[in-house]
């Protein structure tokens, strides 16, 4: 198995453009969970999917923020429109109801000019 | 909602020594505890996970603890190597779903 994969790996954009990452999860796998990680605030969790119905979006920062989950096997993140204070790294995460365990994506490094 | 508290934020042992993390956690009905291991610009890594209905568990060098009374769970590493620096972050997973509550991380450092 190839592992979570997100796209891109690096983006670097400028303020007010939108911007969308990329996630597709291990197959098989019915949960998919999106984070945001920053020296500031560590490790948050945005939102999470199961069976590609969003079940918790509580940490989305606002409006600005969407996710979909079209399919078992794609999500995407946007951000429109992008801010500086966006900039971090964003991780998606899958993982089974048959097992507990968080596989992590590679990660996508968002800097926003 | 579940509240997890880990300590220290940061670690600095000498290379061969032990190294302990702790962390505590609110909810009751967490059930699943893992840790995981970031090293610098990568993905964090499951290390080793240990469930509510077991006290302890080995990994060669790492073992984890729990105490459901008491609502905390440790990380012990012997034998620290240079390899072993990196963030370590502990989770808790209650009935709900299958989402972690991260706690703050610590930053492990091993001096040679």
């Amino acid at each position: 198995d190839a592992g979570v994969i997100q796209s891109p790996r690096h983006e670097v954009t400028e303020m007010g453009q939108e911007v969308t990452l990329r996630c597709k999860p291990i197959s098989g796998h019915d949960y998919l969970f999106w984070y945001r990680q920053t020296m500031m605030r560590g490790l948050e969790l945005l939102i999470y999917f199961n069976n590609n119905v969003p079940i918790d979006d509580s940490g989305m920062p606002e409006d600005r923020f969407s996710a979909k989950m079209p399919n078992a096997s794609f999500s995407t993140l946007k951000i429109q429109p992008s801010e500086p204070r966006d900039s971090a790294v964003y991780f998606c995460a899958s993982s089974s109801t048959n097992t507990d365990t968080q596989y992590f994506g590679p990660g996508t490094r968002l800097t926003v000019l | 909602g579940e509240n997890v508290e880990q300590h220290p934020s940061t670690l600095s042992v000498q290379e061969g020594d032990s190294a302990v993390i702790k962390c505590t956690y609110s909810d009751s009905a967490s059930n699943y505890f893992p840790w995981y291991k970031q090293e610098l610009g990568k993905r964090p890594q499951l290390i080793i996970d240990i469930r509510s209905n077991v006290g302890e568990k080995k990994d060669q060098r790492i073992a984890v603890t729990l105490n459901k009374t008491a609502k905390h769970f440790s990380l012990h590493i012997t034998e620290t190597q240079p390899e072993d620096s990196a963030v370590y972050f502990c989770a808790a997973k209650d009935n709900a779903g299958n989402m972690l509550t991260f706690g703050g991380g610590t930053r492990l450092m091993v001096k040679p």
